[in-house]
């Protein structure tokens, strides 16, 4: 069965501070991998998406990921992170025909302003 | 714009009772999707939908029921309230298209007493 790992439970951060997040995927077929956040209290809200081609995405609110195929990696980064950015980030990867996400327990991060 | 609305945002039920949590998108996507999101557990397929008519469980689909009567609606349904059924649910529906992300709704944070 497909899974995704996220390595950090919680990060603590101040702000400035650089971020990466990591995340590992199981599949070995197509790739369609995604990280979502969700700040408190709202719903799941695309920060990026890869399906093919160039591996570093760029996201919004300044976020990217690098896709290293050897590694079954998708890592999320930011060089310089803000108190808004505290939220919960979920990497996840499209699964089967269904379309379903299969997703990662998720990395909380906290920013110290 | 609407995108996917959930109904209710919160609700408190007694061991036993039933509700329906309602899900509804005005994007004219095919395939719909019912997630539980438990602390530290990122989130867990209940059901989906490829289109109106047809159903397919899930990864946790036990004490749930869905029907898609149209494009827009999928309800969950929950029978007979368990406290392991307290969670917040999550209504998402993505186009039949591979590479287009998943749009979530707020959310229904349920908790069983």
């Amino acid at each position: 069965a497909q899974s995704v790992s996220q390595h950090n439970h919680h990060v603590i951060l101040s702000e400035a501070a650089s971020l990466e997040l990591g995340c590992n995927y199981s599949y070995g077929g197509t790739v369609n991998l995604f990280w979502y956040v969700q700040y408190p209290g709202q719903h799941l809200q695309l920060l990026l998406k890869y399906f093919s081609g160039d591996p570093l995405v760029k996201g919004i609110k300044g976020f990217e990921a690098e896709f290293i195929k050897s590694k079954f990696s998708f890592n999320l980064r930011k060089p310089s992170v803000q108190w808004s950015d505290t939220a919960e980030y979920f990497c996840a990867s499209k699964g089967g025909s269904q379309g379903n996400l299969i997703f990662g327990k998720g990395t909380k991060l906290s920013v110290k302003p | 714009n609407a995108g996917v609305t959930q109904t209710p945002k919160f609700r408190i039920l007694k061991i036993g009772q039933s509700m329906t949590l309602q899900c509804t998108q005005d994007m004219n996507h095919n395939y719909m999707y019912w997630y539980r999101q438990d602390p530290g557990m990122g989130l867990k397929l209940i059901y989906y939908s490829v289109g109106a008519g047809i159903t397919d469980k899930g990864e946790v689909p036990n004490g749930y029921n869905v029907s898609r009567s149209t494009t827009e609606d999928f309800p969950l349904r929950l029978e007979l309230a368990a406290p392991s059924q307290t969670s917040v649910y999550f209504c998402a529906s993505s186009s039949r298209v591979i590479n287009q992300p998943q749009h979530f709704g707020d959310g229904t944070r349920l908790s069983i007493l």
